[in-house]
């Protein structure tokens, strides 16, 4: 089993819909989630951090955290041909030496004009 | 303010030869990172330093080695490169284990 999951898409939504990308992760005492965004050929750049259960609002963006069913989600209103990307939800595992984060392998989103 | 800066950002290697890519931060973060991107791997950990002067082994050390020259700068050194070692490679900073890690623009390696 992978530290931390995603479906790897294409995950292809209308212009205007809701886009819905999940996470799952392994360590139950995890503490700090990060759902990055990845243009093809760039660099991942962060989108939101959720450190606590419940949901976490940024403009479109909404970030869930549920840590008993050891999930994250990411939810993407009114979804623009400009959100078309691979998203990677990354999480801080426990464990000495785990410094970095760990990385899923992202999905990949497509929004359809 | 650059952030990350890696160079460089493309390079074409033959098997058997060595190179260093260089990753400078002007963020003043402690800890810095070097991962590899393959098409369904995601991002994996080959080197990471917590401070200067330290150095750890991440997933995927095999065939690299790493320097922290100083608190700005972190480098990565393929010392015999071979073609599994096509990949692109970020470079990333966090300012401490639990905030988020800013990268770099990658360097796209290709070796033949």
């Amino acid at each position: 089993q992978k530290e931390v999951e995603q479906n790897s898409g294409p995950l292809s939504v209308p212009e205007g819909a809701i886009a819905s990308l999940n996470c799952t992760y392994s360590d139950r005492g995890s503490q700090s989630f990060f759902w990055y965004r990845q243009y093809s050929g760039k660099s991942p750049e962060l989108i939101m951090f959720i450190y606590s259960n419940g949901d976490k609002e940024d403009g479109r963006f909404t970030a869930q955290l549920n840590k008993a069913s050891q999930y994250v989600s990411l939810l993407i209103r009114d979804s623009q041909p400009s959100d078309s990307a691979t998203y990677l939800c990354a999480v801080k595992i426990r464990g000495t030496g785990r410094r970095a984060l760990t990385f899923g392998s992202g999905t990949r989103l497509q929004v359809q004009p | 303010n650059a952030g990350v800066t890696q160079t460089p950002k493309f390079q074409v290697l033959k098997t058997g030869q060595s190179m260093t890519l260089q990753c400078a931060q002007d963020m003043n973060h402690n800890s810095m990172y070097w991962y590899r991107q393959d098409p369904g791997m995601g991002l994996r950990l080959i080197y990471y330093s917590a401070s200067e002067g330290t150095t750890d082994k991440g997933e995927v050390p095999n065939g690299y080695n790493v320097s922290r020259l100083n608190k700005r700068e972190f480098s990565l050194r393929l010392e015999s490169a071979a073609p599994s070692q096509t990949s692109v490679y970020f470079c990333a900073t966090q300012l401490d284990d639990n905030t988020e890690a800013f990268f770099g623009q990658g360097t796209r390696l290709t070796v033949v």
